[in-house]
């Protein structure tokens, strides 16, 4: 089951670029990444996955290193609205079952 | 299209009791994993159901208990409440094949006195 560790918060300018960086040292051949942003009193809301190298959507990138032990989460230009809890999450299969590990997450502040 | 809906949205419980809590998975989602979140924590697993069968099982006690049924939607069941059960419980949905993307209810608020 692998475990991740993010920082517990991380302050940002308004227009800015944010980085969030997880580790999760033993990640598993079949696991892939993915990072959800939680507000207060809501449910997680999934922002971007990827396996390896680097995936970019309409919201964020995701930087995965070739020993994917690493994975960042890039978010260009933060605003107000970006202030939120960010999980990284490893989702584990094996044996036909999935085990889903979330982080505590990073929150983030942005500032105006 | 729908998304995950619960209910109810708040709750409060003896200890000792016991709760149901309910998911309507997104439309087209065939699989769904139920979490616990208590005040400042991330998200726990509880366990998850493909076509109407577990399919993985976080570290809770057998008194967490869940059903899937044909039309996907789920409950989940706890018995024997305790103090600590007091927390914030999540449904997610996923798509056939991508249980990493899961798209999460709003959440049922369970008080335990």
């Amino acid at each position: 089951l692998a475990k991740t560790t993010q920082p517990i918060s991380m302050d940002s300018y308004e227009g800015q670029e944010v980085n969030i960086t997880c580790s999760h040292n033993n990640i598993a051949t079949n696991d892939y990444i993915t990072w959800y942003q939680q507000f207060p009193s809501q449910g997680p809301r999934f922002i971007i996955q990827g396996y390896k190298t680097k995936v970019t959507n309409e919201v964020a990138s995701l930087f995965i290193p070739a020993d994917r032990k690493s994975s960042t989460l890039s978010l260009p230009r933060v605003s107000l609205s970006d202030t939120a809890v960010y999980y990284c999450l490893v989702v584990s299969a094996g044996a036909g079952s999935y085990q889903l590990t979330f982080g505590k997450g990073t929150k983030l502040s942005v500032i105006p | 299209e729908t998304g995950v809906t619960q209910s109810p949205t708040h709750l409060i419980k003896t200890r000792g009791q016991q709760v149901t809590l309910r998911c309507s998975s997104q439309s087209g989602h065939n699989t769904v994993s139920w979490y616990q979140q208590a005040l400042g924590q991330g998200p726990q697993f509880i366990f998850q159901y493909y076509r109407e069968e577990e399919n993985g099982r976080g570290n809770f006690p057998p008194r967490f208990s869940g059903l899937q049924f044909p039309n996907y939607s789920s409950e989940l069941n706890v018995n024997a409440l305790e103090l600590d059960d007091s927390a914030l419980y999540l449904c997610a949905s996923s798509p056939s094949g991508v249980p990493q993307e899961q798209y999460f209810g709003p959440g049922t608020r369970l008080t335990v006195t």
